[in-house]
């Protein structure tokens, strides 16, 4: 069974410029989650799709980020414009169910936004 | 609001060394517990978890119980390897906050043969 990948690995943009993450959760999962963790400091909840809804966008800084989920299938992040402090890794991870169920993370995607 | 606090590193170990790596956590409910680690280059796993008081979760020699009574998680290994040089993360998972998990910052373990 194919877990979570994330693409891509590595992006390097500059200030004022769009970037979009993309996120495949693990078939069969329908609650994906999107964490990132900025230089130093700890991993933060964005947000969290159950299917194609988002359940909680709590932890989405501002209105520069926009989270999509098309047919609940992959989800993908979009930063527009990029500021300076939106770098560092995005993780994405999905689960089967919500609960105590776990929560199973891609390999993250490192932004630098110069 | 809910919070993971978790010991500072690096920690740094000789081949063998008894580990402890101390987390304690505030919770408004009954959170769920989790160790995630972070080896170099590598995604997140799941190391081992823990669903309720007094539970026990163990996986490759580590482990960690559950303590209500103090609050902690703490995760342990008798004898480290040198594979076991990685980033250790603390989190809880709880159901007042939506079950998306809050982290503890991590801790750097460093095993030097």
């Amino acid at each position: 069974e194919a877990g979570v990948t994330q693409f891509p690995s590595h992006s390097v943009i500059e200030k004022g410029q769009t970037v979009t993450l993309r996120c495949d959760p693990i078939s069969g999962h329908d609650n994906l989650y999107w964490y990132r963790r900025v230089m130093g400091k700890e991993i933060k909840f964005l947000l969290h799709f159950v299917k194609e809804s988002k359940q909680d966008e709590s932890g989405m800084p501002n209105n520069r980020f926009l989270a999509e989920r098309t047919g609940g299938t992959y989800s993908t992040l979009k930063v527009q414009p990029a500021e300076l402090e939106d770098s560092g890794v995005y993780f994405c991870a999905s689960s089967q169910n919500l609960g105590t169920d776990t929560q199973y993370f891609g390999p993250g995607t490192r932004l630098t936004v110069l | 609001g809910d919070s993971v606090t978790q010991m500072e590193g690096p920690v740094t170990l000789s081949e063998e060394a008894f580990l402890t790596i101390n987390c304690t956590y505030t919770a408004t409910g009954y959170p769920s517990l989790f160790w995630y680690v972070q080896y170099p280059g590598e995604g997140l796993q799941l190391l081992l978890k823990a669903t309720k008081a007094d539970d026990k979760g163990s996986n490759k020699g580590f482990e960690a119980t559950y303590r209500k009574e103090t609050t902690s998680f703490h995760l342990e290994k008798g004898s480290v390897q040198v594979s076991d040089s990685a980033v250790y993360f603390c989190a809880l998972s709880d159901p007042g906050s939506n079950y998306q998990l809050i982290w503890g910052a991590g801790t750097k373990l460093i095993i030097k043969p």
